[in-house]
């Protein structure tokens, strides 16, 4: 089965919003890892998030690891938000392996 | 300022040609990867790379193979390209494989075999 879901698998959001995107992982992850993808553009990593929680600017993460689950939020929302944001564990057990989930849409609308 | 470089950045080839990606790094990293990214299915890991002449099939290697002589570059090879590996490919590298390894990625190709 598939070992990293997220959800939503798209989200509209006007701008001012807040958002919270869901991962949830099979139980080899051992680390979690955040991406942004603009549409056409390559993958930039946002939070390295082993448990608990980070920040990085408007965007906190928090993981439980013992729940397998982890979450992005996104404070006041800007237009600049809008891609896909990719969650994908990491396994070292596989040598540090990373198994991405197929990731959540967003639009920010002005 | 740490890099991951990938020529090109846009290929088109014929079905049966020979594809060449080529991926470099300027962190010393030991350890690279090569991705490809399809519509609806995120990235999957076609091979790693531990260090020179060090490497490991991921999840989707047939049709693939790889080449690192050095640290600084891992090459993906497609002999005889296939329409179904038309894709946009990824490189990554992280400093090891254990503990503390944030994978950090390049531009992308973006393949066309027609």
């Amino acid at each position: 089965g598939q070992q990293v879901q997220q959800s939503p698998a798209s989200l509209v959001l006007q701008e001012g919003e807040n958002a919270e995107l869901q991962c949830n992982f099979s139980s080899t992850a051992t680390r979690l890892q955040w991406f942004y993808q603009r549409p056409g553009g390559s993958l930039v990593s946002l939070l390295y998030n082993p448990s608990g929680t980070k920040h990085t600017g408007r965007l906190t993460s928090t993981t439980v690891t013992k729940e397998r689950r982890s979450s992005l939020h996104i404070s006041s929302s800007q237009t600049t938000d809008s891609g896909t944001y990719f969650c994908a564990m990491v396994d070292n057990s596989a040598g540090n392996k990373l198994t991405f989930g197929i990731g959540t849409r967003v639009l920010v609308r002005p | 300022d740490m890099k991951v470089t990938q020529m090109p950045r846009y290929l088109i080839k014929r079905m049966g040609e020979n594809v060449l990606l080529e991926c470099g790094q300027d962190m010393s990293h030991e350890t690279m990867y090569w991705y490809r990214q399809d519509p609806g299915l995120g990235l999957q890991l076609i091979y790693i790379s531990y260090d020179v002449d060090s490497n490991s099939e991921g999840d989707i290697p047939k049709g693939y193979r790889v080449s690192r002589k050095k640290r600084e570059h891992f090459s993906l090879i497609l002999d005889s390209a296939k329409t179904n590996q038309t894709s946009v490919y990824f490189c990554a590298s992280s400093l090891g494989w254990a503990n503390y390894a944030e994978q950090f990625f390049g531009p992308g190709t973006r393949l066309t075999v027609l």
